[in-house]
């Protein structure tokens, strides 16, 4: 069956350090993958979107790296601030699949100063 | 990007009773979305409205329960029909700009608790 899995529930880092998240699924073959980061009390908000055909995708301190035979996704946030807790969500999409994004259940990074 | 707004921003209902949840986008988008999102879970698409034709709904969610409109390529709702707490949750709307995969904008969603 088709299933998404993200690293723990929760990650706690020191503040200045890099947070790696993971995304990892199997039975699917994603056309995009996507991350997102969720508040409390918030609908998510976009972050990057990488492509099957791309390896790495980069935004000011976010890095988001797509290994396809791996079947996995890493998320990372450099020089993490307490600002950046929050949950992050890695979404997919299929090529087959009308538009549709499938979620994973995210992962709670808190930044500790 | 789009901005979206919800109405409701949360309420609280009474077993038995139906909520219709607005959705409103500030520009016109092929794709739009209903989840639920339950406490500390991640997001569970209901379906995908349609515009001008019935919704399609995911496996576990029927017209009945969860009529949706979609009358404009700006505007949907969603209806909980006959409430039980069991439908307690956040319902969130979300928009894609193109008619494909890609990034999703979400609103702020609505926070509905069924007594």
């Amino acid at each position: 069956s088709q299933k998404i899995e993200q690293n723990s529930e929760a990650l706690n880092i020191q503040e200045g350090k890099t947070a790696t998240l993971t995304c990892n699924y199997t039975n699917y073959s994603p056309a995009y993958l996507q991350w997102y980061r969720q508040d409390p009390g918030r609908g998510p908000v976009f972050l990057l979107l990488i492509r099957e055909n791309e390896k790495e995708k980069r935004k000011e301190r976010l890095k988001v790296t797509f290994d396809t035979t791996l079947k996995q996704s890493l998320f990372h946030i450099t020089a993490s601030q307490p600002a950046d807790s929050a949950t992050y969500l890695c979404a997919l999409d299929l090529n087959t699949n009308a538009g549709k994004s499938t979620f994973g259940d995210g992962t709670t990074l808190t930044v500790k100063p | 990007s789009a901005v979206i707004s919800q109405k409701p921003s949360r309420d609280i209902c009474q077993r038995g009773t139906s909520l219709t949840i607005q959705c409103q986008v500030d520009s016109q988008v092929t794709m739009m979305f209903w989840y639920r999102q339950q406490p500390g879970q991640s997001l569970t698409l209901i379906a995908t409205a349609n515009q001008g034709s019935e919704a399609t709904y995911e496996s576990g969610f029927v017209i009945d329960k969860f009529p949706i409109s979609r009358p404009n390529l700006t505007f949907s709702t969603l209806t909980v029909s006959n409430m039980s707490p069991e439908d307690s949750s956040i319902y969130l709307c979300s928009v894609k700009k193109g008619a494909y995969g890609g990034e999703q904008f979400f609103g702020p969603g609505t926070r509905l608790t069924v007594l």
